[in-house]
């Protein structure tokens, strides 16, 4: 079936470096939707891109939907503690879900 | 508003044993979805709802069932639990197709099988 492969799993950044993660689909996605995850949490819903090409910004996190519509991009300009966690994408249409990458802060 | 209430937080089962996880939403959504998740992996659908009195199965099915007992609840079953199946369990529920679907998750129900 179809999957939705997310990079890196893990990344390990200094206060105030910035963080991408990437999601990438062998076929076309219906939507994408973003989450974040605190340890030990729940996810809990960024965003929604649905248009190809679409670009959304929410204070320092940038979200990207690719033209084909079979890749999406989140970055964070300079992170903060209050960042770490691990950030999922997923098709909510066809109910589909990145492994997620972990962000981690060195100390 | 409670958003999506899952009982237990915590479960530790013997092989063989069977149980039941609860789950209801109070946003009057008409889906319903159990995932479980494992470490280092994305969150992986057993079973959804997409509407009261529906049931579908998802990516990893087997060894669990579900009933759709109304519009407010959800409940996933194991029948003869297996060390393979200790993960967390989510239940999440949305307004599908409605613009923006997001979906809303459970505390999560941590599930040891020994």
């Amino acid at each position: 079936g179809q999957q939705v492969m997310q990079i890196p799993q893990y990344q390990h950044v200094q206060e105030g470096e910035d963080f991408t993660t990437y999601c990438n689909s062998s076929t076309t996605l219906s939507n994408i939707q973003w989450y974040k995850q605190r340890p030990g949490g729940h996810p809990v819903f960024l965003i929604q891109l649905v248009k190809s090409g679409e670009v959304k910004k929410q204070k320092r996190l940038t979200f990207q939907f690719g033209e084909a519509k079979k890749n999406s991009s989140l970055h964070i300009t300079a992170t903060q503690t209050t960042d770490v966690g691990t950030y999922f994408c997923a098709d909510n249409y066809q109910l589909i879900w990145g492994a997620g990458t972990k962000l981690i802060i060195k100390p | 508003n409670a958003g999506v209430t899952q009982t237990p937080k915590f479960q530790v089962l013997k092989t063989g044993q069977s149980m039941t996880l609860q789950c209801a939403q109070d946003m009057n959504h008409n889906s319903m979805y159990w995932y479980r998740q494992d470490p280092g992996m994305g969150l992986r659908l057993i079973y959804y709802s997409a509407s009261e009195g529906t049931t579908d199965k998802g990516e990893v099915p087997n060894g669990y069932n579900v009933s759709r007992l109304n519009k407010r609840e959800f409940s996933l079953r194991l029948e003869s639990a297996a060390p393979s199946q200790t993960s967390v369990y989510f239940c999440a529920s949305s307004e599908f197709g409605q613009g923006v679907s997001e979906a809303f998750f459970g505390q999560g129900t941590r599930l040891t099988v020994v």
